[in-house]
């Protein structure tokens, strides 16, 4: 079965600092991928999701996430964070072959204003 | 559209009851799946219905269980509580099969064993 790592447990930055949240995967087959966010207080909701096709893909609120698929990797990018996008971030993976959905451990961002 | 919604968001149990947990998904999506989260553990995936039919489970004990019934409402029913069962219990709901489709999230069921 696949797993998912997400290195950065807690990470702090300023506001307009830019961001890389790293989230690598386990597994040989084909994959889709997604991040989500869950703001305080708030549930999950997804930021975006690569499914096929362009490997750089484009979310909400600016963010995006590029599909390395040689490093197992799909790293969640901003160019320049707000107060705002203080939340928890969750790295998911699933295989359409085993329908298994794993997540990352998640991480903490917390932007100081 | 209204989203997933779970009822009840809130509940106290006792070692040893049970519990029953429910998950309405957002009109016309067939699948639902539950998940597990814990400061600890993280989030773990439960099991997945589509169409009323388990389509797949997680590594959890046979005491959690689940349903899916014909409007695609779902519950969760976990037996013989520990007090480890205490977590955020969500749903999610997709148009179909959780590998294919993304997923949108309820609130959640937050549970506290005693």
């Amino acid at each position: 079965a696949q797993s998912v790592s997400q290195h950065n447990h807690h990470v702090i930055l300023s506001e307009a600092a830019s961001l890389e949240l790293g989230c690598n995967y386990s597994y040989g087959g084909t994959v889709n991928l997604f991040w989500y966010v869950q703001y305080p207080g708030q549930h999950l909701q997804l930021l975006l999701k690569y499914f096929s096709g362009d490997p750089l893909v484009k979310g909400i609120k600016g963010f995006e996430a590029e599909f390395i698929k040689s490093k197992f990797s799909f790293n969640l990018r901003k160019p320049s964070v707000q107060w705002s996008d203080t939340a928890e971030y969750f790295c998911a993976v699933i295989s359409p072959n085993n329908n298994d959905m794993r997540f990352g451990a998640g991480t903490r961002l917390t932007v100081k204003p | 559209k209204a989203g997933v919604t779970q009822t009840p968001r809130y509940l106290i149990k006792t070692r040893g009851q049970q519990v029953t947990l429910s998950c309405s998904p957002i009109s016309g999506h067939r699948s639902v799946s539950w998940y597990q989260q814990t400061p600890g553990q993280g989030l773990q995936f439960l099991f997945e219905y589509f169409s009323e039919t388990q389509r797949n489970k997680g590594n959890f004990p046979g005491r959690f269980s689940g349903r899916q019934f014909s409007n695609s409402r779902s519950e969760m029913n976990v037996s013989t509580l520990e007090l480890g069962d205490s977590a955020l219990y969500l749903c999610a709901s997709s148009l179909g099969p959780t590998g294919s489709y993304e997923q949108y999230f309820g609130p959640g069921t937050r549970l506290t064993v005693t």
